[in-house]
């Protein structure tokens, strides 16, 4: 079965300053990989996705994320973070059986 | 054009109660999912219903059923309701089954 990890609970970052989120996942073929985030109390919203072709994808918000095959690996990118930005992400796989599976998320702080 | 769309906001229900979930997904989608969602966790996949069948299902007990609508909207039902099912429910819908993309979500909370 898939699973992801997201080893970083909570990060805080400077306004203005870039972001990197780690998310790796476990599953023996190439995932469907997906970043979504989420405000205090609400759903979660599709940030980017990878299914095939280039490594790098680029989503909404200024993020993009790079697939890397070899480190089982899905890092989320900002190279500049804005207040809103905020929120927790979530770092999720899809693996041929329709059910997507989480990470535990990470908290992102934004400081003025 | 709408998105995913989830009844009620916040719910609080008693212990050994039932509970009744609605979703109705974004236009043209005709895949929903349902998902848990407990405090400081990931979303975990309760189901999935395709074509009002139930295409898959993940590791949740059977007081855990669903039905879905000829248009295409979903119910998530939970019977004997523990203090463990306090959570927030997700809803999401899909073209593909994979490419989901979520409602706001129904606030459950057991006492």
């Amino acid at each position: 079965a898939q699973s992801v990890t997201q080893p970083d609970i909570h990060i805080t970052v400077s306004e203005g300053a870039s972001l990197e989120l780690r998310c790796n996942y476990s599953y023996g073929a190439t995932p469907y990989l997906f970043w979504y985030v989420q405000s205090p109390g609400q759903g979660l919203q599709l940030l980017l996705k990878y299914f095939s072709g280039d490594t790098l994808v680029q989503g909404i918000k200024g993020f993009e994320a790079e697939f890397k095959r070899s480190q089982s690996s899905f890092n989320l990118r900002k190279p500049s973070v804005h207040w809103s930005d905020a929120a927790e992400y979530f770092c999720a796989v899809g693996a041929g059986d329709y059910k997507l599976s989480f990470g535990a998320g990470t908290t992102v702080t934004v400081r003025a | 054009d709408a998105g995913v769309t989830q009844s009620p906001t916040h719910l609080i229900k008693t212990r050994g109660q039932q509970v009744t979930l609605r979703c109705s997904p974004k236009s043209g989608h005709d895949t929903v999912s349902w998902y848990q969602q407990a405090l400081g966790q990931g979303p975990q996949f309760i189901f999935q219903y395709y074509e009002e069948e139930e295409r898959q299902r993940g590791n949740f007990p059977d007081r855990f059923s669903g039905h879905q609508f000829p248009n295409y909207s979903s119910e998530l039902n939970v019977n004997a309701l523990l203090l463990g099912d306090s959570a927030l429910y997700l809803c999401a819908s899909s073209l593909t089954g994979y490419e989901q993309y979520f409602g706001p979500g129904t606030r459950l909370t057991v006492t």
